[in-house]
């Protein structure tokens, strides 16, 4: 399985300001994707980001409050931009992996808002 | 739409139990169905998968049988271990949008 990294691990951030999570794969991969998981609940899909192409978002994210790169095979970032307590989660990045539909995640970054 | 549900947690057990966690599905087409676990301040790992019906998933003790007439995948594990105690999340890759769909998750503490 492909080893995936996130930066930061943790941050601590005042409402108004942005941040950009950067996830690091160490094989190249088609396809990455973003979850954001809300304290205690399960994980929702942000976006799909293909090199070469836009980021797909789901219903409920725009691009202007997560703006996403992927600039190549192993990289891509996401930016939780104008930050309020409500985007107080862990943010979750993930690759597409061997089988069918199946995925592997990295450790995640642990966001607060104050 | 494609959906999971999983039972309710916390669900607490004592090390040696037997462990149950219900998981079923909503889903039109052929989904693959997962396993992830998540340990205290970490992200998801793959625990196991099923891809097909009756197929059998298994990792670590844990297993679960790929259930097409109950829609059902649930998890199970002969006997826990403190080292256990973590979130566990059904999942459900969707044939219909390509994306993986989870559960609530339930959370699991065993105790010594």
């Amino acid at each position: 399985s492909a080893v995936i990294s996130q930066k930061p691990s943790r941050d601590i951030c005042q409402r108004g300001t942005s941040l950009t999570i950067q996830c690091q794969v160490d094989s190249q991969v088609t396809m990455m994707f973003w979850y954001r998981q809300q304290p205690g609940q399960s994980l929702t899909l942000i976006a799909t980001a293909n090199q070469g192409s836009e980021a797909t978002y789901e219903s409920g994210f725009v691009i202007d409050k997560f703006p996403i790169s992927r600039p190549n095979l192993t990289f891509s970032t996401l930016t939780v931009s104008n930050m309020s307590p409500e985007d107080s989660s862990i943010y979750l990045c993930s690759v597409e992996g061997t089988g069918v539909y199946e995925q592997y995640f990295g450790p995640g970054t642990r966001l607060t808002v104050t | 739409g494609d959906s999971v549900t999983q039972m309710e947690g916390p669900v607490t057990l004592s090390e040696e139990a037997f462990l149950t966690i219900n998981c079923t599905y909503t889903a039109t087409g052929y989904p693959s169905l997962f396993w992830y676990v998540q340990y205290p301040g970490e992200g998801l790992q793959l625990l196991l998968k099923a891809t097909k019906a009756d197929d059998k998933g298994s990792n670590k003790g844990f297993e679960a049988t790929y259930r097409k007439e109950t829609t059902s995948f649930h998890l199970e594990k002969g006997s826990v271990q403190v080292s256990d105690s973590a979130v566990y999340f059904c999942a459900l890759g969707s044939s219909n949008t390509g994306k993986l769909i989870f559960g609530q998750g339930t959370t699991l503490q065993v105790k010594p």
